[in-house]
């Protein structure tokens, strides 16, 4: 049973061609997270979204930017990739408790901007 | 900010051998630790927690321990199998009134050789 689905599993894109990730979950989380892992590297927070407010990482490129239009769906969008975007985009969610919050990743979406 | 110390960046044993990898935290607040396994191309999972009220979990072949007077945390996978073959990610996060975010340790390559 998928908690957390990300669409697509593998994304090309063009140079400067904008793209669209996006994120769903069943777990009713009120916290959703996206990172960027490239090879040999740990996750790297983006942003997140705690209920519909918007935090964003200070190193992250205004290229980046993020919509979360209900609890259930998050999307990443991409402005403008270049070649340095391509990575394995991942996306968490998890419940706020105030002890130590439990993150539930996705599989990843895969870029590729030729 | 949190910083989080991880070693080995790579391990290599023999099957049924036992496998330890050892992180360290710089912010004393931490209190939750997860550690999640990342197999290829897939998203990162969650294998074991500890929340700084205790000093060691164990979940069959997997155990961690955690010093918070010397800030430093362990994964032990005992009776290691060609399975466990992996990236492994320690994780630290400050869990209070609010929410927090994950510090990320770089990594270990885990290969267990049949």
């Amino acid at each position: 049973d998928a908690m957390v689905i990300q669409n697509p599993r593998y994304q090309v894109t063009q140079f400067g061609k904008p793209v669209t990730l996006s994120c769903s979950q069943t777990l009713n989380h009120n916290v959703m997270y996206w990172y960027q892992q490239k090879s040999s590297q740990a996750p790297k927070l983006l942003f997140h979204y705690y209920d519909k407010d918007f935090n964003n990482e200070a190193d992250t490129p205004d290229n980046f930017q993020s919509r979360r239009p209900n609890t259930s769906f998050c999307f990443l969008d991409i402005r403008s990739p270049g070649l340095g975007d391509a990575a394995m985009y991942l996306c968490a969610t998890s419940r706020v408790t105030g002890l130590g919050e439990t993150q539930y990743f996705g599989p990843g979406t895969r870029l590729l901007v030729l | 900010g949190e910083n989080v110390e991880q070693h080995p960046s790579t391990l290599s044993v023999q099957e049924g051998d036992s496998a330890v990898i050892k992180c360290t935290y710089s912010d004393s607040a931490s209190n939750y630790f997860p550690w999640y396994k990342q197999e290829l191309g897939k998203g990162p999972q969650l294998i074991i927690d500890i929340r700084s009220n205790v000093g060691e979990k164990k979940d069959q072949r997997i155990a961690v321990t955690l010093n918070k007077t010397a800030k430093h945390f362990s994964l032990h996978i005992t009776e290691t199998q060609p399975e466990d073959s992996a990236v492994y990610f320690c994780a630290a996060s400050i869990g209070n009134s609010g929410y927090s975010t994950l510090t990320f340790g770089k990594g270990t390559m885990l290969l267990v050789s049949p």
